[in-house]
């Protein structure tokens, strides 16, 4: 039982545009919301996080979008550079500091 | 600060050989956790820890152990390996939400 979804594996964006990824939890007890980003042989590092009290939250080219109603949350980055080609992972925050993580996303910017 | 720090990076175990795999922070965190990463399953929780003495179980805790006799330190133990633990290892380290990770171990068991 999967309480936290990443439905696409994979996305492909042209360098320029917009990277949108989406994420849908099923637990309305989630009650902090963060992204990471991981590269190939590292560890995953911190994107940007939001409470579940806000619907926004905003970081330079990153954007987090959450939904409660929906149970959705959405990460946007604008513009998107080849850099930002890695594995985005959505996690949950349940009870403190246990994550509850999607199954990740691969983004590729094509230049 | 050389942040979390996780060894071995690689290492091959027979099935029923045990190990330990070694995780270290030198920031101070209260609460560290493992996790193991499997494809199309994403990071998954084994144990954690909220400070030095205490330790719990996470959503797959089964065949292995855990201890935390400093802030610093947090090994995680394979009992009897099993080709199931084939997977990549992240411990964690934090204050709050945001979770600091080391470089991982990948383990495979033959």
């Amino acid at each position: 039982d999967q309480q936290v979804k990443q439905n696409s594996p994979s996305l492909s964006v042209q360098e320029g545009r917009i990277s949108i990824l989406n994420c849908d939890y099923t637990n309305s007890m989630f009650d902090y919301f963060l992204w990471y980003k991981k590269y190939p042989a590292e560890g995953p590092t911190f994107l940007i996080s939001i409470s579940s009290i806000k619907d926004k939250n905003e970081d330079g080219r990153f954007t987090v979008f959450l939904n409660k109603s929906a149970k959705h949350l959405s990460l946007h980055i604008v513009p998107s550079q080849p850099g930002d080609s890695a594995v985005y992972f959505c996690a949950a925050a349940l009870y403190g500091n246990k994550l509850v993580f999607g199954a990740g996303t691969i983004l590729r910017v094509k230049s | 600060n050389a942040g979390v720090t996780q060894t071995p990076k690689f290492q091959v175990l027979k099935t029923g050989q045990s190990m330990t795999l070694q995780c270290a922070q030198d920031m101070n965190h209260e609460y560290m956790s493992w996790y193991r990463q499997d494809p199309g399953m994403g990071l998954r929780l084994i144990h954690y820890s909220v400070g030095a003495g205490i330790t719990d179980q996470g959503e797959v805790p089964n065949g292995y152990n855990v201890s935390r006799s400093t802030t610093e330190d947090f090994p995680l133990r394979l009992l009897s390996a099993a080709p199931s633990q084939t997977s990549v290892y992240f411990c964690a380290s934090s204050t709050d939400y945001e979770q600091y990770f080391g470089p991982g171990t990948r383990l495979t068991v033959t």
